[in-house]
């Protein structure tokens, strides 16, 4: 199974200021398709996970332009320009090159 | 509007059994791969399950397998997860989403205890 690090696992954040999580694979996430298949999801307190960046570097619908995604391989980095107060919760790195499907353990951002 | 409601959870003792159902709208449902995330209180994301949208192939995590079944009935838009022999620590929020993980449903919750 590919195994999914994060870094850190709290950051504390200054709203106006930027941040950045870490998360690295085990295995690389190329798939046979050429793709790399990892994502980015939100979940804020009492809320379901929302898909932020897919394919390393992809917004999704309605996420603002302050997120962004960057990586290759096995190195992949979530960055939000300048934080604000609704971007609290927890971040977690997927991958959904192959089964099983994993995730990181998770970066609680707090302000 | 894509929506992914969740349905079936509930109080459960230990080696019992338990369906869940996903009722997916506004997407081609059968087209789509979906899968099974679980959340136990106050941790992390687990990936439980996943089924190809004509439900040929069907995946399961180590934790589940043998015990949970992943299926769908593309002519109701519904996945379904059957969930038997069921264990303490299987209790937890179970969110159906699609495949991509682009639309999640908001949970339903699952507790097994006596």
């Amino acid at each position: 199974d590919v195994v999914m690090t994060q870094t850190p696992l709290s950051s504390p954040v200054t709203l106006g200021q930027p941040a950045s999580i870490s998360c690295m694979s085990s295995q690389s996430l190329v798939h046979s398709d050429g793709n790399t298949y990892l994502s980015w999801l939100q979940q804020r307190p009492g809320q379901p996970p929302r898909l932020l960046i897919y394919k390393i570097s992809n917004r999704f619908s309605g996420v603002p332009d302050r997120f962004s995604g960057s990586g290759a391989g096995t190195d992949f980095t979530l960055k939000i320009s300048r934080v604000e107060a609704e971007d609290v919760g927890v971040y977690y790195c997927m991958q959904t090159t192959q089964f099983p499907y994993t995730f990181g353990q998770g970066t609680k951002l707090e302000i | 509007e894509v929506q992914l409601l969740e349905s079936g959870g509930g109080l459960v003792q230990p080696g019992g059994s338990l369906r869940l159902s996903c009722a997916a709208s506004g997407f081609s449902f059968s087209t789509y791969g979906m899968i099974w995330v679980r959340q136990a209180p106050g941790k992390g994301l687990e990936w439980v399950s996943g089924i190809s949208g004509s439900a040929g192939t069907t995946y399961y995590a180590d934790s589940v397998k043998g015990r949970f079944t992943i299926s769908r009935d593309n002519s109701k838009n519904t996945l379904f997860l059957q969930m038997s022999s069921l264990r303490a620590e299987d209790t937890a929020i179970y969110y159906c989403a699609k495949r991509s993980g682009d639309f999640w449903g908001q949970g339903t919750l699952v507790t097994v205890s006596s």
